[in-house]
């Protein structure tokens, strides 16, 4: 089966810290691709940050950064500096065939306190 | 303002209607995807197109529901007698033709079947 897991439902994190999501897969396929998801409330997603599983480098996109261990089939996503207006729900993604649809997982409600 | 367009934003039906969606995709990209979201989950895979050509439809989308994308262009979603189970967000994403590429989603269709 191809999955995309996130367990956390939600989260919260103090403003300026650092705070990391969780996020596993499971799949069959020797090349695929993760990305990570930010959906405000009421508005668009919006693609955060994008991972090549070839690439064995982590990707960094200013603040956000991810984990990605390729044998635990781990994709985690680090919001550094978090900002008020990181707060949204987060949905780990994976394109995991060559039909190019995104599996998702069931998406994480970030929460930035002032 | 060239993102990816979905009309209507809201719609409310009665039970056993019919419903159709439109959406128009960012105007050099190929692919079109649609997604359904329920609440609290993450977007499920409905189906996608390259170009006018259907490539794939999900168990999800049931004889009920049809897709089209006429000319390559804009694509419809039709839901016939509307069940209360189909309420949801439908999302629509468009890409480039690599897997690879970043989805591009709309700010979506909320459905509400009473």
């Amino acid at each position: 089966a191809q999955t995309v897991t996130q367990s956390q439902p939600e989260m919260s994190v103090q403003e300026a810290e650092t705070v990391t999501l969780s996020c596993t897969y499971d799949t069959s396929e020797s090349n695929y691709y993760l990305f990570w998801y930010k959906q405000p409330p009421s508005r668009q997603m919006i693609l955060v940050i994008r991972q090549e599983a070839y690439k064995q480098q982590n990707a960094t996109e200013n603040r956000f950064s991810v984990n990605f261990q390729k044998a635990a089939k781990s994709f985690s996503l680090k919001i550094s500096d978090s900002q008020l207006g990181d707060t949204a729900m987060y949905f780990c993604a994976a394109v995991l065939g060559t039909n190019s649809k995104l599996t998702f997982g069931k998406g994480i409600t970030l929460s930035v306190r002032p | 303002d060239t993102g990816v367009s979905q009309d209507p934003r809201h719609k409310i039906t009665k039970r056993g209607q019919n419903v159709t969606f439109r959406c128009d995709p960012i105007s050099e990209h190929n692919r079109l995807y649609w997604y359904r979201q329920t609440l609290g989950q993450g977007p499920e895979f409905l189906t996608y197109f390259q170009n006018e050509a259907q490539l794939e439809k999900s168990r999800l989308l049931s004889d009920r529901f049809s897709a089209e994308r006429p000319k390559g262009s804009f694509s419809t979603l039709e839901i016939q007698r509307t069940e209360q189970g189909d309420s949801a967000m439908y999302l629509c994403a468009s890409s480039l033709r690599q897997v690879y590429n970043e989805q591009f989603f709309g700010p979506g269709t909320r459905l509400t079947v009473l």
